[in-house]
């Protein structure tokens, strides 16, 4: 398995709403990512886990809140977001010692 | 923290001739310098990359180049075909210290049949 895989795909919620984001990987991986994608912008850095340990937080709102269960799963718990939070979020998985990223197909998220 | 500066934003050719992308990069100890190919809709896909110990790297009709001096790796497209037609990032991570890629701002281009 070299996918990443990611669900849901879509998700509407409301500004009260509180769903989770999540994303799995099976390459035996020991980094996972989740970055944030408006349209027309580059990927940009939310959380990096290693090892299962958190290991950077870009200064994310508290409203995003990420959990890495074990080394093949990774969520993020979503509560009380805003429209402009609208975006694609993308996780991916990389070996730590060679970079390489693998991102998942993303979730179209819309916050109404 | 690294800061990655990408031209053009955007880019027309006519099919069958090249395209090249440049970056520059800020942190000199960034050693790993990936392209990514998106496509409307679709997830980054990695599509060449190159390390600080090469200079250039080649696979096919793409190819990059690195210069660590001038802190600068940009990627050619030779023989451009319409399905070459995306956004193109570049990026730029060390294996010490963060470990995360950041990305450029990204290319869009446009191949004319």
């Amino acid at each position: 398995d070299t996918e990443v895989t990611q669900t849901p795909k879509h998700l509407v919620m409301g500004m009260t709403n509180k769903k989770s984001l999540k994303c799995e990987q099976h390459m035996g991986h020991r980094a996972m990512y989740w970055y944030k994608q408006k349209a027309k912008k580059p990927p940009e850095l939310m959380f990096v886990y290693s090892y299962e340990k958190l290991s950077i937080n870009e200064s994310v709102p508290s409203r995003f809140s990420p959990e890495c269960p074990n080394s093949s799963l990774l969520n993020l718990h979503l509560h009380a977001l805003q429209p402009e939070d609208s975006a694609l979020y993308l996780c991916a998985s990389s070996q730590w010692l060679k970079l390489g990223y693998t991102f998942g197909s993303g979730t179209r998220l819309t916050v109404v | 923290g690294e800061n990655v500066e990408q031209h053009p934003s955007t880019l027309s050719v006519q099919e069958g001739d090249s395209a090249v992308i440049k970056c520059t990069y800020s942190d000199s100890a960034s050693n790993y310098f990936p392209w990514y190919k998106q496509e409307l809709g679709k997830r980054p896909q990695l599509i060449i990359d190159i390390r600080s110990n090469v200079g250039e790297k080649k696979d096919q009709r793409i190819a990059v180049t690195l210069n660590k001096t001038a802190k600068h790796f940009s990627l050619h497209i030779t023989e451009t075909q319409p399905e070459d037609s995306a956004v193109y990032f570049c990026a730029a991570t060390s294996d010490t210290g963060r470990r995360a890629l950041t990305f450029g701002s990204g290319t869009r281009l446009q191949v004319q049949p």
